[in-house]
């Protein structure tokens, strides 16, 4: 699988969009960049999957350049219940094991008043 | 989606001893997994639960520290064996489906063991 690089931690105000980066430099033609959330003393939380074409659902927006070699989540208007572990993962779609996930470090967002 | 019931939610137990932790899920599932998060570190894969066969251990782990069971398409065992300090953490069960279009992974909220 692909390394990521995230940033160690981030600050939003609560009410502004957060916006998270995640390098992917590596990225191979046939994986996809999923995004997860861990907040405290909870199992991770899907968030968001794209190929190469920007995604939204109604929890995010998941903005991938044109080379994929990068990647922002957005969250539009960050509320105190987003505070929480960000993590940016790459995986190949669809094969015997799309759901076995290789976590890194992850992004801490902390969203505040 | 899917909801994944894990047991117990938390215990605290004494080293040498043995702890089995269940993973319920309220549908068929193809894939399960078992991870492991470390006070303070990201999660860490022990192994893939296998219906009917041996699981598959990641490089690390290994069967007699981390026996795993799966009787079926809805339920899995981890059992931390002769426990240690060192093994304290947060152990998650998680599911996936295979040949579906959503290929997203499911979370338990995860069994807290701490080794005293």
């Amino acid at each position: 699988d692909a390394k990521t690089t995230q940033p160690t931690s981030m600050d939003c105000a609560e009410g502004r969009a957060a916006n998270l980066p995640c390098n992917h430099s590596t990225i191979s033609g046939n994986e996809y960049v999923y995004w997860y959330r861990q907040i405290h003393s909870q199992g991770p939380q899907y968030i968001i999957h794209g190929l190469k074409n920007n995604e939204t659902n109604e929890m995010a927006s998941l903005i991938i350049t044109e080379d994929r070699k990068s990647s922002t989540l957005i969250l539009p208007h960050a509320t105190l219940r987003d505070t929480a572990v960000y993590y940016c993962i790459v995986r190949p779609f669809n094969t015997g094991t799309a759901s076995k996930l290789t976590f890194g470090t992850g992004t801490r967002l902390q969203v505040t008043l | 989606s899917a909801v994944i019931s894990q047991k117990p939610s938390r215990d605290i137990c004494q080293r040498g001893t043995s702890l089995t932790i269940q993973c319920q899920v309220d549908s068929q599932v193809t894939m399960m997994f078992w991870y492991r998060q470390q006070p303070g570190q990201s999660l860490t894969l022990i192994a893939t639960a296998n219906q009917g066969s041996e699981a598959t251990y990641e490089s690390g782990f290994v069967i007699d520290k981390f026996p795993i069971s799966r009787p079926n398409l809805t339920f899995s065992t981890l059992t931390v064996s002769n426990m240690s300090p060192e093994d304290s953490s947060i152990y998650l069960c998680s599911v996936g489906q295979l040949g579906q279009k959503n290929t997203e992974a499911f979370f338990g909220q995860g069994t807290r063991l701490t080794v005293v």
